[in-house]
């Protein structure tokens, strides 16, 4: 148990609708990341986080972003989903403020069904 | 763009065997990541590489960070059974992150 917790485990929805992941990083870690990992693409950086403020972005599409609350839990919002969008959506924590190379924890992730 | 070819894809040993996987690319890396993910949970960061030539270790896990800084290599020496998953390259400059489809380790009873 890496102490990330996300939910829900299991989304389906349908195409054009949208939904909201969510993620709690370890007690103490300033830093969230998403990630998203299909079976085209792999794995993927989307975003980081730090301390409420956004650090980093990667490969993020138009219609996803995301916050970090003042409680430090993040949220990652899909939305016009298309069938594309299926896949393992993972947030990771750190306790350092720097990049996507430092010492992160995965949470278990966010299996997403677009039908 | 910048694409990381990993190989092999998958590999099936027999317990005790050592192993060896690489990512390469045709751009240049400052930082290069192994990972390794058991089904149905997220990665684990095993080695981070930050030096051409550097030679890292890490248990049974050796991982080396090419002198072009366009390559990486991952050993694992005498393989066990909780060995078993998919281990990811990853290499990080300018602020972005790319990593490899993945090597799938299998081993045989």
């Amino acid at each position: 148990d890496s102490g990330v917790t996300q939910t829900p485990k299991h989304l389906i929805t349908a195409t054009g609708q949208r939904v909201t992941l969510r993620c709690s990083p370890r007690s103490g870690d300033l830093s969230v990341y998403w990630y998203q990992q299909s079976l085209d693409q792999g794995l993927q950086f989307l975003i980081q986080y730090y301390n409420g403020e956004e650090r980093a972005k990667g490969n993020i599409l138009e219609r996803f972003s995301a916050q970090q609350f003042p409680d430090l839990h993040s949220e990652l919002n899909l939305s016009s989903l298309e069938l594309g969008d299926s896949a393992l959506y993972f947030c990771a924590s750190s306790s350092a403020s720097g990049t996507v190379t430092d010492t992160q924890y995965f949470g278990p992730g966010t299996r997403l069904t677009v039908l | 763009g910048q694409q990381l070819n990993q190989s092999p894809q998958s590999m099936f040993i027999q317990e005790g065997e050592d192993v060896s996987m690489n990512c390469t690319s045709s751009s240049i890396f400052n930082t290069w990541l192994w990972y390794k993910q058991d089904p149905g949970e997220g990665p684990v960061l095993l080695i981070a590489l930050y030096k051409a030539g550097e030679l890292t270790s890490n248990g049974r896990l050796t991982a080396q960070f090419g002198i072009t800084r366009k390559d990486s290599f991952l050993n694992i020496s005498a393989s066990i059974p909780s060995d078993v998953g998919i281990y990811f390259c990853a290499g990080f400059r300018d602020d972005k992150i790319i990593f490899g489809k993945g090597t799938r380790l299998h081993i045989l009873p």
